[in-house]
């Protein structure tokens, strides 16, 4: 039980466009899901707290404006990167908080973020 | 400002002896402590979690330890096996998590290699 799933799995862009990224908790509902983001050997650093139905949480110095998420259902938040350039290339993970305790987050698998 | 800190980058193991991965935080305001695993391209999995109340949590071959004083924990797995080869991060949030979603400061991962 507990699994959160997704999508896409790893994408590559043309500097410019938009893309989004789907986080599913398949299982359970998530009131709360979280977005990180990971360069290559460096830890996960949280961009956002998603609550459904409201607006999402930004941490500090995290564009709102290019990092537009939405968590419309119990089940599902997006993340889209706006107008996106080379140095948003990263790798991206969604958190899903299921149940209280030490087990509670749940982990995406990630998405693979190229923008060229 | 890294909070959590994870000062070994990479760690090799023989197959049967002990591995032992180290965190240190600098905020005091730290009281649930988390270990994840993580393969690459996937997301962090669950592993272990200790309260600040406590200094030692068992659950099989994984051991954490915490030394409030110190600021440090340590993760302690034995016997190692090929399959724990992997990125562990260790993580730290303000309060015991609950259902209210506390937020995860993640360390910078330590690579363990387990060799036959």
């Amino acid at each position: 039980g507990a699994v959160v799933s997704q999508h896409p799995s790893w994408v590559i862009c043309k500097s410019g466009t938009s893309v989004k990224i789907e986080c599913r908790s398949l299982d359970f509902q998530a009131t709360t899901m979280f977005w990180y983001r990971q360069f290559p050997k460096q830890s996960l650093m949280l961009m956002a707290t998603s609550n459904e139905g409201s607006k999402a949480t930004y941490e500090q110095g995290v564009e709102k404006d290019k990092f537009l998420i939405n968590h419309a259902s119990l089940t599902l938040s997006t993340l889209t990167v706006t107008s996106a350039h080379p140095e948003d290339s990263s790798f991206y993970i969604c958190s899903a908080l299921h149940i209280e305790g030490a087990r509670g987050y749940t982990f995406g698998s990630g998405t693979r973020l190229t923008v060229v | 400002d890294q909070q959590v800190k994870q000062n070994s980058p990479s760690l090799s193991v023989q197959e049967g002896r002990i591995s032992i991965l180290n965190c240190d935080y600098t905020n005091s305001m730290f009281d649930y402590f988390l270990w994840y695993k993580k393969y690459p391209a996937e997301g962090p999995t669950f592993l272990i979690s200790i309260s600040s109340i406590k200094d030692k949590n068992e659950d099989g071959r994984f051991t954490v330890f915490l030394n409030k004083s110190a600021k440090h924990l340590s993760l302690h797995i034995v016997p190692s096996q090929p399959g724990d080869s992997a990125v562990y991060f260790c993580a730290a949030s303000v309060r015991e998590l609950t259902g209210g979603g506390n937020k995860l400061t993640f360390g910078t991962g330590t690579q363990l290699k387990v060799e036959l």
